[in-house]
Formats: C-alpha cells, structure tokens, sequence
C-alpha cells in the first residue's frame, strides 16, 4: 500500500545550525505535501505545504523542497533556535484527497 | 478563540469498560477526523467525517465508532476497549472535504487500556 517514510528519527543541530529532515512517497497520484509541527504535551500544527505544481516554498527559515521524479521532499530549518525543538512530521495526500498518508516523525533537538 | 477541544485529556480504563472521547469545534468545519499517535508509527487516520451524518473509515477503523450528529461534534466511541487501543488520540478539522487544506488539531488524549 501506500506510505511515506521519514528520516531520520531523530536529529541533533547546534543551535544556529540548519536541519534537514527528508522524506520519501510511494503513492505517484499524491500532490500536496504539508510539513506539521508538534510541541511536547500539543496537537501538531501546520508549518508549511507544497504542491506538486512548485519545487520549492520558502516562508521565513523554513523552506520544503519536492522532487516528484524522485518521490521525494525535504523541510530545511535555517538558522535554528531552542523553539525549534519539536516533533515533525511529513504527510503526502492519497488519490482521494479527502486522507493524507503520514511520516513516522522527526525529533528535533536543538543543543545550545 | 478558535479551536479544537477534547475531553477527557487523559484516561485510564479497563478491557472492555465502554467509553467515549468528545471532540468539538468552533470554526463551523465541515470535514473532521479521529487520529491515533503510536511511537515510530506517526498518526493513523481512524474515521473521518465530511459533514453532518456523513463519516467513513479511515486506515484502522477496527473497534472504534463514531457519530456526526452535528456540525461542530465528532465523539469517538470505544465500545470495548483492548490493551492495544491504548494510544495517543487526536480529533481534527478543516473548512472542506479535501486533506488539501490545512488541518487544526486538538490537544490530545492519552488513554491507558488495562
């Protein structure tokens, strides 16, 4: 069936570093791609999406990149701070577009 | 404020003690969804509903209920809850039928099925 993965499980960057966090989509009919973010004891929050028709978005530090030959798509946080640290987690869309198909997830942590 | 709200946040049960977690939104979002959070496994859509008496069975429907009797409503239903139920839940909602939007979570609910 359909699934994304997402590497790594958990990634470590100095504070100021940047983070890359990939992931990878079986389904080839999928085209949006949402990036959410959870804090410790929350809901996960919408950070950032991009559809099939763009290669790369950029909103402030953080950008996502798709590479739909490939099926792949990358979230870079720039310039990282403490409130970076969090869990993310990638989605891609089924064909119905009413489900999406989530990632694992990423813990951030940023070490100061 | 907008938001998604679910009670209880936390709860211990027992296998096979029925209970229900309430999910409610004030942004007159027609699409709404049940998620369930287990560690290296992300979230897992359980139900999800696209209107008022209109839901369908996500990607692991198995021992669990739901109801769409109003807008603003989506109650998730354990009729008889198993150990391995036991997870981290989350109910969702956004203005259209479409995952193409963005989704508003609530803050979670953390069951423990003995």
């Amino acid at each position: 069936g359909e699934n994304v993965e997402q590497h790594p499980s958990t990634l470590s960057v100095q504070e100021g570093d940047s983070a890359v966090i990939k992931c990878t989509y079986s389904d080839s009919a999928s085209n949006y791609f949402p990036w959410y973010k959870q804090e410790l004891g929350k809901g996960p929050q919408l950070i950032i999406d991009i559809r099939s028709n763009v290669g790369e978005k950029k909103d402030q530090r953080i950008a996502v990149t798709l590479n739909k030959t490939a099926k792949h798509f990358s979230l870079h946080i720039t310039e990282t701070q403490p409130e970076d640290s969090a869990v993310y987690f990638c989605a891609a869309s089924k064909g119905s577009n009413y489900q999406l198909i989530w990632g694992a997830g990423t813990k951030l942590i940023i070490k100061p | 404020e907008a938001q998604v709200t679910q009670n209880p946040r936390y709860l211990i049960t027992v296998t096979g003690k029925k209970l229900t977690v309430t999910c409610s939104q004030n942004m007159n979002h027609e699409y709404m969804s049940w998620y369930r959070q287990d560690p290296g496994l992300g979230l897992r859509q359980i139900y999800y509903s696209m209107n008022v008496e209109v839901t369908d069975k996500g990607d692991v429907p198995e021992g669990y209920k739901v109801s769409r009797k109003e807008k603003r409503n989506f109650p998730l239903i354990l009729e008889s809850p198993s150990p391995n139920q036991t997870s981290l839940y989350f109910c969702a909602s956004n203005w259209g039928g479409g995952s193409q939007e963005t989704q508003y979570f609530g803050p979670g609910t953390r069951l423990l099925v003995l």
